[in-house]
C-alpha cells in the first residue's frame, strides 16, 4: 500500500463549488503540506502543518483552507473553486526536524 | 528568497546516451532533494542529498554545498527515464520547499 495516498485522483467541478482534497499517510510523520503545480512549472506551497494544533499558511494560500484532522490526514479545501484554481495537487509529508519530504501521487483538478 | 535554476531546461537524447542535469541554488542550503515527474504527473524521490555524492543504479548524484550546486547524473538512459526531472532545497529551517523549473528530458528509442 502506498504510504500516502490522495483522493479524489481526478476531479472536475464548476466555478463556485466547494470542493474538498483528501490526504491520509501511514508513515507516522508529523507534518505535512499542500502543494500545487500548473504546467510547466515547479510546486508551490499553499499549507504546512506540523502537528494537529500548528497550521501555517504557504506561499499561495488565498483561496484555500485545510483541515488537520489527525497525525495522519491532512484535508485542503477550495470554498468557492474558480478556474484559474485547475492545477495539480500534491500533498507530502516529512518527519520533524527532517528534511526529506514524500508525496503522494496527486489530484489533478479542473474548474470550468 | 533561496533562488533555485535547473539546466538545461529541455534535452533530448537517444536511448543508451548518458546525461548530466544541474540545479544551482542562491543561498546555503541544510538538505536539496531531486525527483522524478513521470508522464502521468507523479513525483519519485530519487535523492535526498545534502551533500557529498549517492548512487542509486543507473542514477547518481552530486551536491556540492560549498559551491551551492548540484549534479544528477543518468548513464544508459531507458525510455522510462523520460519526464520533468526537479530539484528542490528548503527555504528556511521551516522545510518549506523551493522548487527549480524543471528539466525536461525525452528519451527516444
Amino acid at each position: 500500500d502506498a504510504d500516502v495516498t490522495q483522493t479524489p485522483r481526478n476531479r472536475i467541478t464548476k466555478t463556485g463549488k466547494r470542493i474538498m482534497l483528501e490526504c491520509s499517510q501511514t508513515k507516522g510523520h508529523d507534518r505535512m503540506y499542500w502543494y500545487r503545480q500548473d504546467p510547466g512549472l515547479g510546486l508551490r506551497l499553499i499549507y504546512y502543518s506540523f502537528d494537529v494544533k500548528d497550521i501555517n499558511k504557504g506561499e499561495i494560500s488565498d483561496g484555500y483552507s485545510v483541515s488537520r484532522q489527525a497525525q495522519a490526514k491532512f484535508s485542503l479545501s477550495l470554498e468557492s473553486a474558480i478556474p484559474n484554481q485547475t492545477a495539480l495537487y500534491f500533498c507530502a509529508t516529512s518527519e520533524l526536524g527532517a528534511g526529506e519530504q514524500f508525496f503522494g501521487p496527486g489530484t489533478r483538478l479542473t474548474v470550468l | 528568497g533561496i533562488q533555485v535554476e535547473q539546466s538545461p531546461p529541455d534535452l533530448i537524447l537517444q536511448e543508451g546516451a548518458n546525461s548530466t542535469l544541474r540545479c544551482n541554488f542562491s543561498d546555503s542550503v541544510n538538505n536539496l532533494q531531486w525527483f522524478h515527474q513521470n508522464p502521468w504527473g507523479q513525483l519519485i524521490n530519487l535523492f535526498y542529498i545534502p551533500s557529498g555524492t549517492k548512487q542509486n543504479g543507473r542514477l547518481s548524484a552530486t551536491t556540492v554545498a560549498t559551491e551551492r550546486y548540484s549534479l544528477l547524473y543518468i548513464s544508459s538512459s531507458q525510455t522510462t527515464d523520460s519526464g520533468v526531472y526537479f530539484c528542490a532545497v528548503p527555504m528556511d529551517s521551516n522545510y518549506q520547499l523551493i522548487w527549480g523549473a524543471g528539466t525536461k528530458l525525452i528519451i527516444k528509442p
